[in-house]
C-alpha cells in the first residue's frame, strides 16, 4: 500500500516567492496534519484536519501561512510570501481515528530552504 | 514553555549495553504516550505506545509511564548500531494533538 505522499521533496526559493506543498494521505485515513521541524524548534504542529476541515490551525506561524484540503486525497500548504525562517522539513502526516492510539503516518517530508 | 521535555543528547553507548532515554511531559491530563524512532533524513516512526503506569514490553523496547511524576521513559536493550536515531517523546493532548519533544540523539557504537 502507498503511504503518505509529498512533494516536492526538496525546494529551494527566493525569500519573497510563494511555495505550495502538496500531500496525498493514506486511503480512508480522516485525520491529516501538517507538521514543521528545524533543530530549534524540533516537529511542531502546523494545523490538522479531520474529515477535510480544518479542526485547530493555532500552530500556524501567521497569515502567510495557509493550508487547504479540497478532498479527502488532497491537501496543500502554502506560504506566501515566503521569509529565509520559513527553512525547515515540512511533514504531513494522516491517521485513522485521530491520535489516541499514537499512530501517526508521516510522509518522507518536504524539505525547503528559502534564500 | 516547551510541553514535552528531552534531554538533545547525543547519547553515546556502547553496542549491546542499555541505552535509556526519558521525557518529562507537563499536561497532567495526558492519558496516551508514544515513542518515535527518526533516522537521519527520514521521517518519524512509531515504535511504541504506553497508557497506563508502569512498564510495557515489546522486543528489545521497554517502555516506562510513571503519571504521578509525569516521566516516560524507553529502554532499549543490546543496544545495536542500527538502534541509531533521534527518539522523539510524543504526548496525547486534548483536541487530538501530538506534542512531541524535541528529540534524543542516541548513538551505539561498535
Amino acid at each position: 500500500d502507498a503511504g503518505v505522499i509529498q512533494s516536492p521533496r526538496h525546494e529551494v526559493t527566493e525569500m519573497g516567492q510563494e511555495v505550495t506543498l502538496r500531500c496525498k494521505p493514506i486511503s480512508g485515513h480522516d485525520y491529516l496534519f501538517w507538521y514543521r521541524q528545524t533543530m530549534m524548534r524540533g516537529l511542531e504542529l502546523l494545523i490538522y484536519f479531520n474529515n477535510n476541515v480544518p479542526i485547530d490551525d493555532s500552530g500556524m506561524p501567521e497569515d502567510r501561512f495557509s493550508a487547504k484540503m479540497p478532498n479527502a486525497s488532497f491537501s496543500t500548504l502554502k506560504i506566501q510570501p515566503s521569509e529565509p525562517r520559513d527553512s525547515a522539513v515540512y511533514f504531513c502526516a494522516s491517521s485513522f481515528r485521530g491520535t489516541y492510539t499514537g499512530e501517526l503516518f508521516f510522509g518522507e517530508g518536504s524539505r525547503l530552504t528559502v534564500l | 514553555q516547551k510541553e514535552v521535555e528531552q534531554n538533545s543528547g547525543p547519547l553515546s553507548v556502547p553496542e549491546g549495553a542499555i541505552a535509556s532515554l526519558n521525557c518529562t511531559y507537563s499536561d497532567r491530563v495526558s492519558q496516551s504516550f508514544f515513542w518515535y524512532r527518526q533516522y537521519s533524513g527520514k521521517s518519524p516512526e512509531l515504535i511504541m505506545s504506553i497508557y497506563s503506569n508502569g512498564d510495557k514490553e515489546d522486543g528489545r523496547f521497554t517502555a516506562q509511564l510513571n503519571k504521578a511524576s509525569q516521566y516516560v521513559s524507553l529502554l532499549i536493550r543490546d543496544s545495536q548500531p542500527s538502534d541509531s536515531a533521534t527518539y522523539l517523546c510524543a504526548v496525547h493532548n486534548a483536541g487530538n494533538m501530538l506534542t512531541f519533544g524535541g528529540g534524543t540523539r542516541l548513538m551505539v557504537k561498535p
